[in-house]
C-alpha cells in the first residue's frame, strides 16, 4: 500500500510564499501529482513530477526527491483566491491511477 | 484542457431511493473513467474504474451491487447509488484520461449527495 502524509492545515498572508510538504512511502514510485481543490469543487491539475528536481510553472513550483520520498508545492505571491485544499497524489506499482493524500487546507488572509 | 461534465451538481434524496450520477467527456472520448468519493476533509477515495463496454473494476470494500456503474459509450459513464442511506452522503467525483498513458486526469465538477 501507500502512505501519503501532508499537513492538515496551513495559513499564510497575502503576497507571501508558502511551502506545502508531502511525504510518501511506496514501492515502485511512478509519479507525483499536485491538485488544487476549492471547497465543493473538483480538483484541478497543478503539476506532475516523475524525476527529481524543481519544476516551475508561474507562481507555482513543485519539487520532488525520490530518494527521500518527499515533495513540496511552493506558492509565491499568494492571492486570496489561492485559499483551497492542495492534494498530493502518488502513482506507483505499475498502476496509472494515483492515490490521494488527505489534502492540505491553505487559508490565505489579508 | 479537456472537459468532463458531471450531473447533477447536487442532489437530495430519501433513504431507500436510488440516485443516478452522470459523467460525460464533452470534447474527447474516454475509454476509462474513474469514480471517487470524498468525505469532508478526507482524501479522494477511488471507488471503481469504469471501462467502456465492459464491467467496472471495483476497489476493495466497495459494494458493486450498491454502486452500479455503467459505461455504455465512449463519452458517458453513470454511477447509480442504490437504496441510499444517510452514510452514503458524500461528494462523488468522476475523472477521465485523454488516452492511454496520459498522465493528466480531468475531473468533473463533482456531485454532492445528501441522503435524508
Amino acid at each position: 500500500g501507500q502512505n501519503i502524509d501532508q499537513p492538515t492545515e496551513m495559513t499564510a498572508t497575502e503576497g507571501a510564499i508558502v511551502q506545502i510538504n508531502c511525504t510518501y512511502q511506496t514501492s515502485g514510485f511512478n509519479g507525483l501529482f499536485w491538485y488544487q481543490q476549492h471547497a465543493g469543487e473538483a480538483p484541478t491539475f497543478l503539476s506532475y513530477n516523475v524525476l527529481d528536481g524543481l519544476e516551475e510553472k508561474g507562481r507555482f513550483s513543485s519539487f520532488l526527491s525520490r530518494s527521500k520520498g518527499y515533495s513540496y508545492l511552493l506558492l509565491k505571491e499568494l492571492q486570496m483566491k489561492d485559499s483551497a485544499s492542495y492534494l498530493c497524489a502518488v502513482r506507483s506499482g505499475g498502476s496509472y491511477i494515483p492515490t490521494f493524500g488527505r489534502g492540505t487546507s491553505l487559508i490565505v488572509h489579508p | 484542457g479537456a472537459v468532463v461534465s458531471q450531473h447533477p451538481s447536487w442532489v437530495i434524496c430519501k433513504s431507500g431511493t436510488s440516485v443516478k450520477i452522470e459523467c460525460r467527456s464533452l470534447d474527447f472520448q474516454a475509454t476509462t473513467m474513474f469514480w471517487y468519493r470524498q468525505f469532508p476533509k478526507q482524501s479522494l477515495m477511488l471507488m471503481a474504474t469504469s471501462n467502456e463496454g465492459s464491467k467496472a473494476t471495483y476497489e476493495q470494500g466497495v459494494e458493486k451491487d450498491k454502486f452500479l456503474i455503467n459505461h455504455a459509450s465512449l463519452t458517458l459513464s453513470t454511477l447509480t447509488v442504490t437504496s441510499a442511506h444517510p452514510e452514503d452522503s458524500s461528494f462523488y467525483i468522476c475523472s477521465a484520461r485523454l488516452q492511454q498513458g496520459s498522465t493528466e486526469a480531468f475531473f468533473g465538477q463533482g456531485t454532492r449527495l445528501t441522503v435524508v
